[in-house]
């Protein structure tokens, strides 16, 4: 159970041109979705906390009309790059949680490769 | 405020050893810890988690961990290391706050020697 699913898991396309990135938990309902970016060989960069139905809370330092988060369902999230860039290229990993409570693990997708040309 | 430190960065164990991988947090009350494991180009996989109880955790793949308050420590275990386990391994606190973020460390990159 708690299956994720991200896609496109690999995706190239030319600067200038906006991505969309989906995750979706398969066989529960994700009231709480995570996006995070991670650079090779370091850690998780949390980028936003999506709630089903409400705005994304971006962190500090996230261009939030760069990347545009969208909840609108309770198994779906998007993750759309606008006008990507080559510093945009990156390992973009979603994750879900099926509770509000602080102590449930989150699940997460198995990432998408985005390189800008 | 909330922190998270894997003092290894990088490990290697022969096959069959046993392994250890340390953990640190940095929390004011109870934490919500937990084990994920990163395979190259892949998502995070739940390895165990803490909340409260006995404090040896068990979890998938026959790792464990074990959380000592006195240390502030919730540090990985495996008694026989198998080649699979070659990965990258995050420990996570859950933030303080109704939120459900995770703290995580910087990782420690596992390689098995045959």
């Amino acid at each position: 159970g708690a299956v994720v699913s991200q896609h496109p898991s690999w995706v190239i396309c030319k600067s200038g041109t906006s991505v969309k990135i989906e995750c979706r938990s398969l066989d529960f309902q994700a009231t709480t979705m995570f996006w995070y970016r991670q650079f090779p060989k370091q850690s998780l960069m949390l980028m936003a906390t999506s709630n089903e139905g409400s705005k994304a809370t971006y962190e500090q330092g996230v261009e939030k009309d760069k990347f545009l988060i969208n909840h609108a369902s309770l198994t779906l999230s998007t993750l759309t790059v606008t006008s990507a860039h080559p510093e945009d290229s990156s390992f973009y990993i979603c994750s879900a949680r099926s509770h509000a409570n602080s102590n449930q693990p989150q699940h997460f997708g198995d990432g998408t490769r985005l390189s800008i040309l | 405020a909330q922190s998270v430190t894997q003092p290894d960065i990088h490990i290697t164990v022969s096959e069959g050893a046993s392994l250890e991988l340390r953990c640190n947090y940095s929390y004011g009350a109870t934490p919500y810890l937990f084990w994920y494991v990163q395979s190259p180009g892949q998502g995070l996989q739940l390895l165990l988690k803490y909340f409260s109880g006995d404090t040896l955790v068990q979890g998938i793949k026959g790792f464990e961990a074990e959380f000592k308050r006195s240390q502030s420590s919730f540090n990985l275990r495996k008694p026989s290391v198998h080649w699979s386990d070659a990965a990258e391994y995050f420990c996570a606190v859950g933030a303080s706050g109704n939120t459900g973020k995770l703290i995580f460390g910087q990782g420690t990159t596992l390689q098995v020697k045959p």
